[in-house]
């Protein structure tokens, strides 16, 4: 399996921030590589796919960037409704790994 | 608008069967190029992806949980199943359905719309 690690794996910050969350792929995954934004209680949302092409509805204040193993995800002036866990996820090969997680808090 | 709600029994028995179903609204499940996938997250831990069933009824699994999964779609109801044998404690979980979509080689399959969630405890 593709291990895939994110850092920070917390995060804390104030409104209007900008913030940047990176993610590591356990080998190359090209371009391969979604971000999403969970609130516990809720549906995930998928945030960008492709590592960096933004899902239809989402803020532009949010980027991705990367390919092969490394990858960013920027937002830019942060809001109170970002404050919540953001993930990563390969799509390279089965089984679609996720990164362990970041939560993104409130300073 | 695409819409998944994921329904079954909020408790199982250990070495029982573990059987949910995921029903979508506002689109068919046997139309389009999409993966209809199951997901899963143990409380305080990150996400795990269980496996999912193409529109064309091909599968695959997450190679740790393939001995015990089985994904199906019941195109008549626009439902798709999750059956995970011989629970233990270990697959407490919530558990989340997603429709996956792959646009472009380029692009990946990424999952656009996400039930959410029901929870599942293995007690005795």
């Amino acid at each position: 399996d593709i291990q895939m690690t994110q850092s920070p794996s917390s995060l804390s910050a104030s409104v209007g921030d900008r913030v940047t969350i990176t993610c590591r792929a356990s080998q190359t995954i090209s371009s391969y590589l979604n971000w999403y934004h969970h609130k516990p209680g809720k549906a995930p949302k998928l945030l960008i796919y492709g590592a960096s092409k933004l899902h239809s509805g989402v803020p532009s204040r949010f980027s991705g960037s990367g390919s092969g193993t490394d990858f960013t995800l920027t937002i830019s002036g942060l809001q109170l409704e970002d404050f919540a866990i953001y993930y990563c996820q390969q799509s390279y090969s089965p089984p679609h790994t996720f990164g362990q997680g970041t939560k993104l808090e409130i300073k | 608008q695409v819409q998944l709600q994921e329904s079954g029994p909020g408790l199982v028995q250990p070495s029982q069967t573990l059987s949910l179903t995921c029903s979508v609204s506002g689109g068919s499940i046997n139309r389009g190029s999409y993966f209809w996938t199951w997901i899963r997250q143990p409380a305080g831990k990150g996400l795990e992806w269980i496996g999912r069933i193409y529109t064309s009824g091909g599968t695959n699994y997450n190679p740790s949980l393939m001995s015990r999964v089985t994904i199906s779609a019941d195109t008549s109801k626009n439902q798709f199943s999750l059956k995970l044998t011989s629970v233990t404690a270990a697959d407490t979980a919530m558990y989340f359905c997603a429709r996956g979509y792959g646009g472009s080689s380029s692009e990946g399959v990424r999952l656009d719309y996400w039930g959410q969630g029901t929870l599942v405890t293995v007690s005795a």
